[in-house]
Order: structure tokens, then sequence, then C-alpha cells
């Protein structure tokens, strides 16, 4: 499977407690997002790299929640002190920078239960 | 004002019908633009780019308007496989490489 993949598919956790996503992009893409969304709703931004470097960050990344991507390939976002508000489905999605405005490609998502 | 509005809908429409779908951006400096599909409690997918002059593949045919800043999405001849919910997202052109998403539109087509 070539495709953008996520680990853990599920995850609950009682409230406080730290959790940890990891994201494989497609192996020849540079770019690498990470998206949250809650029922109902499109997806909401939350950071972008460009190869190792985080490149913005959205205001809605609390200092509660930190992410990376060492050696430009895989990446981690990790949720610190989890919260209610924080359940919701994180979604990674990554895209080539060789061509502007090509397609972001999703992995199917972690869905984060904080009970 | 959010950066992308949509109808949320539901719109249902029986098998056959034409259903269009209209989204507003609010920042004119949008610089690309698409419209994605997401199933239920699957990931989105890109349904097709949006270019100024309008494009169409196959049943789909996107629009975009940007004096008055909006796009369009057009599904001729329905098919209950089209079910889903369509989001409207943009590219800015302020640096920012990431997409932007509206809420979605759900469409559900009926037999």
């Amino acid at each position: 499977d070539t495709g953008v993949s996520q680990d853990p598919r599920h995850k609950i956790t009682k409230r406080g407690q730290n959790v940890t996503f990891r994201c494989d992009p497609i192996s020849e893409h540079n770019r690498l997002y990470w998206y949250r969304q809650t029922l109902g709703q499109g997806p909401e931004f939350l950071t972008y790299f460009q190869n190792e470097a985080q490149l913005e960050k959205s205001r809605l990344l609390s200092d509660r929640f930190s992410a990376e991507r060492p050696k430009g390939s895989f990446s981690t976002l990790e949720i610190q002190r989890t919260e209610q508000g924080d359940s919701a489905m994180y979604l990674c999605a990554s895209s080539s920078l060789r061509f502007e405005n090509t397609e972001a490609f999703f992995g199917q998502g972690t869905r984060l239960t904080v009970v | 004002r959010k950066e992308v509005e949509q109808d949320p809908g539901p719109f249902n429409v029986p098998e056959g019908a034409t259903v269009a779908f209209n989204c507003t951006y609010s920042n004119s400096a949008s610089q690309s633009f698409f419209w994605y599909r997401q199933d239920c409690r699957k990931e989105p997918k890109l349904l097709m780019s949006v270019y100024s002059s309008g494009n169409e593949d196959g049943r789909f045919t996107a629009q975009l308007n940007r004096a008055s800043q909006y796009i369009s999405l057009l599904i001729r001849d329905s098919k209950l496989s089209d079910s889903a919910t369509y989001l409207c997202v943009l590219i800015m052109d302020t640096g920012r490489r990431a997409l932007t998403f509206g809420s979605g539109t759900r469409l559900q087509v009926q037999p």
C-alpha cells in the first residue's frame, strides 16, 4: 500500500493523558499536513511541514499540541494533557512539492476519544 | 466570517436528478480551488480541481466566479453512489500552502 498511513486508527484515552499519533506520507511527497475534523465539520488545518521544516501552525494548535517531522519523512502529532474537547478525527495528508496545487492525499485518520 | 462557506444540506434528490452546490469564499487572494468528496467515516478524496474557465469531468461540472468569489459543482444524472459530503476547498495565495476546507454539503441520492 503506497498511500498515506496513520497509526493508530483509534485511540481512547483518559483526560489528562498524553497521546501520540504517527503519519507516514506517500514516500516522494515533501509536504505533510495535519488536520482535525469533528462531526459535521470540514477538516480544520493544524500544521504544515515542507520536508522537515514546520512552516505553519494554526492558532487552533494550543501549546499542548506539538508536531514533528524529524527526517522529512514520517511525522508525529502529540497532544499533552488531553481534554474532552480534543476528541476528534485527526487526519494527515501529503502532497508533492514538485507541482503546484497538486492533489493532497489523506490517510484514513486517527479517531481520538477522550473520556 | 468563515473563510469558506457552504450550505450544509442535506440535499435529498432522486436518482437521475441534477443537483448543484455553491460555495463562497471570503479571501480574494485565494488562488486554487477544488472539490473534495468525503464518504461517511472516510477520509476526503479529491473529486476535481476547479479552473477559471470552468471544467467538466463526466457528470460533474465545476465553475469559478472570481468576481463574486464563489465556486459551484453541478452533478448531472445523480447516482446512488454520489451520496456523500462534498467539501469546497481552496489554497490561499498568502504563502500558506495548506488546504482550507468548507464544512461540506451533504448529498443523499434516493432510489
